[in-house]
């Protein structure tokens, strides 16, 4: 059964420095999606892309963060500089489209620790 | 805009007993409603989810939710529980834009 990929799983870095994650969409998904996971809390969208397309990065703190989806198929979520508050689970999902009845599918995540 | 409220944030249960977790949503326009699953140190998975027609749903591992649209509520319920049930519940709620989660419920399953 195909699946998203994450990586890495986990991360540890420094406050300040730069870090940056990688998804790996179901073949044929047009629609990806990067949420944060705050401990004790659900997942919160940060950015949703169709194709190569932003479609919403309306909570996507563009002065630290940046993301992108050069040839509409696998995508990078980069933070620079990384703050103690950025810790937490950041989870690609994809889908089909756009429509809410198309199921995301999530891939592992990736855990987060900033110290 | 949507919101998703759980009631709940822990739920201990004792195996074979039933078990509900509680959701109610807020919307000014129509919405899809969705639970997903999430075991330690996993992404989340789709449990069940009511798009429209009946207003009760269930997953092939015997979750079942019914869409309440005078309460605005999605409640989870399954009538007799596994160990292997113990993971975190997210409802979910999607108007005409993203995906908004609820705060998850941990459902822990004792022997």
């Amino acid at each position: 059964e195909a699946e998203v990929a994450q990586s890495p799983r986990y991360k540890i870095t420094e406050k300040s420095q730069a870090v940056a994650f990688w998804c790996d969409p179901i073949s044929g998904h047009a629609t990806l999606y990067w949420y944060r996971q705050i401990l004790g809390q659900g997942p919160e969208l940060l950015v949703q892309f169709q194709d190569e397309s932003v479609v919403d990065d309306s909570q996507l703190p563009k002065d630290r963060f940046s993301a992108e989806r050069l040839k509409g198929v696998d995508s990078t979520l980069k933070i620079q500089p990384a703050e103690l508050g950025d810790s937490a689970m950041y989870l690609c999902a994809s889908s089909l489209g756009q429509q809410p009845s198309y199921e995301q599918y999530f891939g592992p995540g990736t855990r987060l620790t900033v110290t | 805009a949507q919101s998703v409220t759980q009631l709940d944030s822990q739920v201990p249960v004792f195996e074979e007993a039933p078990v509900e977790l509680r959701c109610n949503y807020s919307s000014s326009v129509s919405v899809y409603l969705f639970w997903y699953v999430q075991y330690p140190n996993q992404g989340l998975q789709l449990l069940l989810k009511y798009l429209s027609g009946s207003t009760l749903v269930e997953s092939i591992n015997g979750f079942e939710a019914e869409f309440n649209k005078s309460q605005t509520s999605f409640h989870l319920r399954k009538p007799s529980v596994h160990i292997s049930d113990t993971a975190e519940y997210f409802c979910a709620v999607r108007g005409t834009d993203k995906l908004i989660f609820g705060t998850g419920t941990r459902l822990q399953v004792f022997p």
